[in-house]
């Protein structure tokens, strides 16, 4: 069955400083993988997705993630953190229909000035 | 059409009532979804639409929960006879289904539930 794990429940980062978000997945063929946002009081927003070629993935907002098979991983990295990142972040891997979507617990993200 | 809209955004109600969530999904997708999110945990899937067949539904749902999508448009999720552990928010999906459907989510804001 399709798994997603985020060892993470919370990071703190300072302003201007890198980020990277580890997401693990389990599935057994080639998986869709995404990384979601959701900021108090607003409904989970797509920030990036993978489903094959290039394993570096850009998105919106100056993120992007890069799938590496043999680890399983799809970690979420971004250069330079703004105040406004602050939010929940989930990753989520889906099956090659995309019907089922299933997600991570979640990372929230601090920011401090 | 500006996104999926979900209805209403918050309710309280006492154990063992019934309530009742609409969604209306971006008018183009053909696929609809609901999913559960209590705090500190990621949306647990519930139930998939394609048009207005219902094609699956997780095992989470019991039998006290029901959902509808009459003529593939808007759908409903109902909740019979509530428990104080159905407190949580509700959320609305929709996709468009095509050859190079990548699975990618467009979700509501929730309907925030609280079962006192």
């Amino acid at each position: 069955a399709q798994s997603v794990t985020q060892p993470d429940i919370h990071i703190t980062v300072s302003e201007g400083a890198s980020l990277e978000l580890r997401c693990n997945y389990s599935y057994g063929a080639t998986p869709y993988l995404f990384w979601y946002v959701q900021s108090p009081g607003q409904g989970l927003q797509l920030l990036l997705k993978y489903f094959s070629g290039d394993t570096l993935v850009q998105g919106i907002k100056g993120f992007e993630a890069e799938f590496k098979r043999s680890q399983s991983s799809f970690n979420l990295r971004k250069p330079s953190v703004h105040w406004s990142d602050a939010a929940e972040y989930f990753c989520a891997v889906g099956d090659t229909g995309g019907f089922k979507t299933i997600f991570g617990a979640g990372t929230r993200l601090f920011v401090k000035a | 059409d500006t996104g999926v809209s979900q209805d209403p955004r918050h309710k309280i109600t006492k154990r063992g009532q019934n309530v009742t969530f609409r969604c209306d999904p971006i008018s183009e997708h053909n696929r609809l979804y609901w999913y559960r999110q209590t705090l500190g945990q990621g949306p647990e899937f519930l139930t998939y639409f394609q048009n207005e067949a219902q094609l699956e539904k997780s095992r989470l749902l019991s039998d006290r929960f029901s959902a509808e999508r009459p003529k593939g448009s808007f759908s409903t999720l109902e909740i019979q006879r509530t428990e104080q552990g159905d407190s949580a928010m509700y959320l609305c999906a929709s996709s468009l289904s095509t050859g190079t459907n990548t699975g990618e989510l467009f979700f509501g804001e929730g309907s925030r539930l609280t079962v006192l």
